[in-house]
């Protein structure tokens, strides 16, 4: 069990540019979630998978956010055109939830995204 | 819609003392709580969980009781350790017969800072 990683930790870019993180969850676990964190704040939920199928995605994530994950292993989250207020901490989690429970979630350490 | 919340901090205690961080909460169904710790440069991990009312979740001297009547879940400690220090978020998952979303929803975090 190598835990949940993501990459890269840091990124730095100016307003404008598009950005792509990468999640390697648990290779066990089917499901796959992306949050974001501010500073202060509690991580807040973006999207989710169940395998390679996007299951949820959360009101608040506009068009310019899309995520991926080809073959239900690793997670793409691709930010276009980015605005300051995209500043944050992403993160990533999985589980092995099965049927209509919910198990723990094992968080990656974040890529914390700074945009100028 | 579910929500989570949770005292504000920072908490300041010396060591050895008595912890509570309170947390309620509001959701539909019956969730499933949880608190997880975030210590400084690293990821969420989850400390200890509930998954009915009355039941109490505990993990390395911390415990937490699922109190339906008055939907809280705080998170106690009787002696708390310097290396106790980190931030503290409670969530909920809900648990459905069928259909309907169990995305984990989290509060904002609680700061805890032990001093020697």
């Amino acid at each position: 069990d190598t835990g949940v990683s993501q990459d890269p930790r840091h990124k730095i870019t100016k307003r404008g540019q598009n950005v792509t993180f990468r999640c390697d969850p648990i290779s066990e676990h089917n499901r796959l979630y992306w949050y974001r964190q501010t500073l202060g704040q509690g991580p807040e939920f973006l999207t989710y998978f169940q395998n390679e199928a996007q299951l949820e995605k959360s009101r608040l994530l506009s068009d310019r956010f899309s995520a991926e994950r080809p073959k239900g292993s690793f997670s793409t989250l691709e930010i276009q055109r980015t605005e300051q207020g995209d500043s944050a901490m992403y993160l990533c989690a999985s589980s092995s939830g099965t049927g209509v429970t919910n198990e723990k979630l094992f968080f990656g350490s974040g890529t914390q995204l700074s945009v100028l | 819609g579910n929500s989570v919340t949770q005292m504000e901090g920072p908490v300041t205690l010396s060591e050895e003392a008595f912890l509570t961080i309170n947390c309620t909460y509001t959701a539909t169904g019956y969730p499933s709580l949880f608190w997880y710790v975030q210590y400084p440069g690293e990821g969420l991990q989850l400390l200890l969980k509930a998954t009915k009312a009355d039941d109490k979740g505990s993990n390395k001297g911390f415990e937490a009781t699922y109190r339906k009547e008055t939907t809280s879940f705080h998170l106690e400690k009787g002696s708390v350790q310097v290396s106790d220090s980190a931030v503290y978020f409670c969530a909920l998952s809900p648990v459905h017969a069928s259909g309907g979303s169990y995305i984990p929803t989290f509060g904002r975090g609680t700061s805890l800072i032990v001093h020697p």
